[in-house]
């Protein structure tokens, strides 16, 4: 089982549209979590932390689900510029040092005019 | 302020070649990271510094990867020899507030590597 698991996509949405990406994690000792998104050959920039009770910024929303392992993004209002690739990446906590960043695959959203 | 710079930003090799990546993190920040995404996969760690120091390497695929950060500035990745299945993005990113559970790192755009 991979350690963070993301539907690959594409999601293929129009403008205005919301869409949801989800995401699972394996190993229970995970400590923090973070949305990246990243853009064609670009690098993967900080979209958001995502905390336990939830958290907003502006059109985006983060939840975490820890009893579940699960991690999910929604955008509202999709615009043309949200197009990219979504990274879903924990970090563990591995003998009680802080872990490094593990990465799911990347959920591919291209929004349509 | 300058970001996390890598050099160069495509490298075509042939196998058995040696190629030398460099990065140049954010000045300031004692952390620095390399992470590699071959294509079809995710992004995977490679190793962390702490100024100097080595602080996990257990990403390191083999002995044929060599990371130096001497004097705790910029960080030098040689892969001698390349195989095919190196080929793929490596990225360096650098943070200032390991081990906080909020430490954000800033990514350089990489460098794409190719073992023909």
């Amino acid at each position: 089982r991979k350690e963070v698991e993301q539907d690959p996509g594409p999601f293929n949405v129009p403008e205005g549209a919301t869409v949801a990406f989800n995401c699972t994690y394996s190993n229970s000792a995970s400590q923090s979590f973070f949305w990246y998104r990243q853009d064609c050959r670009k690098e993967p920039k900080l979209l958001m932390s995502v905390y336990s009770s939830g958290n907003e910024d502006g059109r985006f929303t983060a939840q975490l689900n820890r009893a579940s392992q699960y991690i999910s993004l929604l955008i509202r209002d999709s615009k043309l510029s949200d197009s990219a690739t979504y990274l879903c990446v924990v970090r563990g906590n591995y003998g009680g040092s802080q872990g490094n960043l593990i990465f799911g695959k990347g959920t591919k959203l291209s929004v349509k005019p | 302020e300058a970001g996390v710079t890598q050099f160069p930003s495509h490298s075509v090799i042939e196998k058995g070649q040696t190629v030398t990546l460099r990065c140049d993190p954010i000045s300031g920040h004692d952390n620095l990271y390399w992470y590699r995404r071959v294509m079809g996969k995710e992004i995977k760690f490679l190793l962390h510094f702490v100024k100097e120091s080595k602080q996990d390497e257990s990403g390191m695929p083999n002995n044929r990867f060599l990371a130096e950060r001497t004097g705790g500035t910029y960080s030098t990745l040689k892969v001698q020899p390349a195989e095919l299945e190196d080929s793929g993005v490596y990225f360096c990113a650098s943070s200032q507030d390991w081990p906080s559970v909020n430490e954000k790192l800033f990514f350089g755009s990489g460098t794409q590597l190719s073992v023909l």
